[in-house]
C-alpha cells in the first residue's frame, strides 16, 4: 500500500530557481523521510524529520512537517541540473526497523 | 556509511525461467531486509520483509510461491522470481534498516529484470 500523495507529480524549473514538493500521509508517524532517486538507480536518503520537529535544514534542503495536516514539504533552493531526479517521501509503521511506505513521488527536471 | 549491494544489476531472461537476485549488507548485519518492486515511473511498493532465520512476511497480493525469499545469513537476502513472466519485468530494490530508532534505511542500487 502507499502512504499518500505527493504533488506535483512532475515539476520543471530552471537552474537557480527553488523547487517545492509536497507530501501527504495517512497514518500517525514518528518520523518522515525524504529520498532521492536518479533514473534507474537506487534511493539515496536525503533528510529525516521527527514528528516533534516542524522544520529541518540540510544544505540546500529544507523540510517542513505539519502533523496536524499530515503533510510535509521539501524545498530545494538554488536548484542545479544535477538535482534532476525523482523525490519520494516515506514513512515507517511507527516502529524502528520496519518497512517504509512511499508516496508516489515527484519527478523534478532542472534545466540549465 | 553503510552500503547495501544487489546482484545482478540487470538481468534479461526468457519467460518461464527463474531468476535469483541477491541483496547484501556490506559492512553491517541486517536481521531484517525489505524487498520493493518499482514499475516504470511509479513509486516503490513493498513486497515482503525478509527475516534472518525465519520465514519472510509478504504483503497482501504478493504471491509467496512466486517470489521466494531466503535470508540465509545476517548479510544476505535473496529474492527468487520463479517461472518469470513478462508482467514480472520491473525494478527490484532491497533495503536494510540502520541500527537505532530512526528507521532510516539503506537501499541497494536495484535490479532491472526484463522477462521476454
Amino acid at each position: 500500500s502507499q502512504q499518500g500523495e505527493e504533488d506535483p507529480q512532475a515539476l520543471s524549473i530552471q537552474e537557480g530557481e527553488n523547487a517545492t514538493m509536497n507530501c501527504s500521509y495517512k497514518t500517525s508517524i514518528n518520523n518522515l523521510q525524504w529520498y532521492r532517486q536518479n533514473s534507474g538507480r537506487g534511493l539515496v536518503h536525503l533528510i529525516l524529520i521527527r514528528s516533534n520537529e516542524r522544520e529541518k535544514h540540510s544544505g540546500r534542503l529544507r523540510v517542513t512537517l505539519d502533523t496536524s495536516k499530515k503533510s510535509s514539504s521539501l524545498l530545494i533552493t538554488a536548484s542545479r541540473a544535477a538535482d534532476t531526479a525523482s523525490y519520494f517521501c516515506a514513512t515507517g509503521r511507527n516502529q524502528a526497523g520496519t518497512a517504509l511506505i512511499f508516496g508516489k513521488g515527484t519527478t523534478l527536471s532542472v534545466s540549465s | 556509511g553503510a552500503v547495501v549491494s544487489q546482484h545482478p544489476s540487470r538481468v534479461i531472461c526468457k519467460s518461464g525461467t527463474s531468476v535469483k537476485i541477491e541483496c547484501r549488507s556490506l559492512d553491517f548485519q541486517a536481521t531484517t531486509m525489505f524487498w520493493y518492486r518499482q514499475f516504470p515511473k511509479k513509486s516503490l511498493m513493498l513486497m515482503a520483509t525478509s527475516n534472518e532465520g525465519s520465514k519472510a512476511t509478504y504483503e497482501q497480493g504478493v504471491e509467496k510461491d512466486k517470489f521466494l525469499i531466503n535470508h540465509a545469513s545476517l548479510t544476505l537476502s535473496t529474492l527468487t522470481v520463479t517461472s518469470a513472466h513478462p508482467e514480472d519485468s520491473s525494478f527490484y530494490i532491497c533495503s536494510a534498516p540502520t541500527s537505532g530508532p530512526s528507521n532510516e534505511q539503506f537501499f541497494g542500487p536495484g535490479t532491472r529484470l526484463t522477462v521476454l
